[in-house]
């Protein structure tokens, strides 16, 4: 058990609808990493918070936001979903406020797109 | 974009046996690290080698690190059939050390 919380485990919805995703941090950590791993994308990096900031953005789609909240835990929102936005989506958290250090894991919400 | 490239794709061995994964990038980094996904779950962390170090070593893993090749190596030795994962290198560029990049991983099966 990492520590880092993910909810839902599982989500299924319809195309163009909008969905909410949660992520609570391991206890002391202030930065949060989303992902998106799919077969055809692989693991890749979305978005980073530190301490309540945008820290860094990778390929996440302008239907897609995030934010992180003064108790830390982090909600990513997508909206508009296409059938493509089915995935695992990770969320990551470490101590450090950079990218180089070790990132612990949460258990993913499956997304599924009907 | 994916910064590393593992090879192989997929590995099978024997339990008891050595397993060898290489993961090659492309610019220079900080530091490279190396994960564990079992089936549809989370990442773990195995190990963090910084570009100034060439090996290191955790239990029964051992990674070695080329800069100048921008290459690593992933040893898992005296395998068990709990080691059945896909592993994945990751970096962070000096030019862009916020993000950890992940290459495509190398599912690895121990057969008993």
């Amino acid at each position: 058990d990492s520590g880092v919380t993910q909810t839902p485990k599982h989500l299924i919805t319809a195309t163009g609808q909008r969905v909410t995703l949660r992520c609570s941090p391991r206890s002391g950590d202030l930065s949060v990493y989303w992902y998106q791993q799919s077969l055809d994308q692989g693991l890749q990096f979305l978005i980073q918070y530190y301490n309540g900031e945008e820290r860094a953005k990778g390929n996440i789609l302008e239907r897609f936001s995030a934010q992180q909240f003064p108790d830390l835990h982090s909600e990513l929102n997508l909206s508009s979903l296409e059938l493509g936005d089915s995935a695992l989506y990770f969320c990551a958290s470490s101590v450090v406020g950079r990218g180089a250090g070790e990132q612990f894991f949460g258990p993913g919400t499956r997304l599924t797109v009907l | 974009s994916q910064q590393g490239e593992e090879d192989p794709q997929a590995l099978s061995i024997q339990e008891g046996e050595n397993a060898t994964m290489n993961c090659s990038y492309k610019t220079s980094i900080n530091n490279l690290q190396w994960y564990r996904q079992n089936s549809g779950r989370g990442l773990v962390h195995l190990i963090l080698i910084r570009s100034n170090e060439r090996e290191k070593h955790s239990g029964r893993l051992r990674v070695t690190l080329d800069t100048s090749k921008k290459s690593s190596s992933l040893l898992i030795t005296a395998s068990r059939a709990a080691d059945t994962a896909s592993y994945f290198c990751a970096t962070d560029a000096v030019s862009d050390d916020y993000k950890l990049s992940f290459g495509a991983g190398t599912t690895v099966t121990v057969r008993a």
